[in-house]
């Protein structure tokens, strides 16, 4: 498995501007994170997903932001409107859902700019 | 889930052994150690995990403290390579995977 697919790596976009951040879990992994890391915050959990159902999203700043799981390989992060403080680098992760341990397998990021 | 306190930074030589400390005097006795990595640029990787024994795998040895207060992880030949951010996290056992919740971690640079 080529891991956590994230697209794009990179994104500039202006202030108010829609944004939408994609994510590719490992195949057969039941649980999907979201979390955003910034130098002042570290890394936040902003989103689970189990089974393709969001579990828990009270780490979602606020409305602007909205997160959706069509389907068991497919994920998005959409920010609208965008603003500068959102400028972070947004990871996705999935795992197995196993009781006792789970490792979660993380993707490379999307760096994410609002100028 | 336990707080976690580990120093912000450290430096070790390169081949030598890396010991990172970790307490979590407030763990409870189902909540399960956690120590991750990320490499600058790169998402966040698992490195090893523990109740109360001692663990080892390719990557790493994980010595938990008998009272399970502390704990330390140990990069037995650290490489350049090594030089990351380490988080260790305590979280309970229950079914499934809510999220990881990461403190500032330690930042391990390995000199040449």
């Amino acid at each position: 498995d080529a891991g956590v697919i994230q697209s794009p790596r990179h994104e500039v976009t202006e202030m108010g501007q829609e944004v939408t951040l994609r994510c590719k879990p490992i195949s057969g992994h039941d649980y999907l994170f979201w979390y955003r890391q910034t130098m002042m915050r570290g890394l936040e959990l902003l989103i689970y997903f189990n089974n393709n159902v969001p579990i828990d999203d009270s780490g979602m700043p606020e409305d602007r932001f909205s997160a959706k799981m069509p389907n068991a390989s497919f994920s998005t992060l959409k920010i609208q409107p965008s603003e500068p403080r959102d400028s972070a680098v947004y990871f996705c992760a999935s795992s197995l859902d196993t009781t006792g341990f789970t490792e979660a397998f993380f993707g490379q990021g999307t760096r994410l700019t609002v100028v | 889930d336990a707080k976690t306190t580990q120093p912000p930074s450290m430096d070790c030589a390169e081949g030598r052994a890396a010991n990172l400390p970790c307490n979590h005097s407030t763990i409870s006795g189902n909540e399960y150690v956690y120590w991750y990595r990320q490499i600058h640029s790169q998402g966040p990787q698992y490195i090893i995990h523990g109740l109360k024994n001692n663990e080892t795998n390719e990557m790493a040895s994980l010595i938990i403290t008998e009272d399970r207060k502390s704990s330390t992880l140990i990069l037995p030949h650290a490489t350049l390579r090594d030089t990351a951010v380490y988080y260790c996290i305590v979280r309970g056992s229950g079914g499934g995977a809510d999220g990881l919740t990461f403190g500032k971690g330690t930042h391990l640079i390995i000199q040449p």
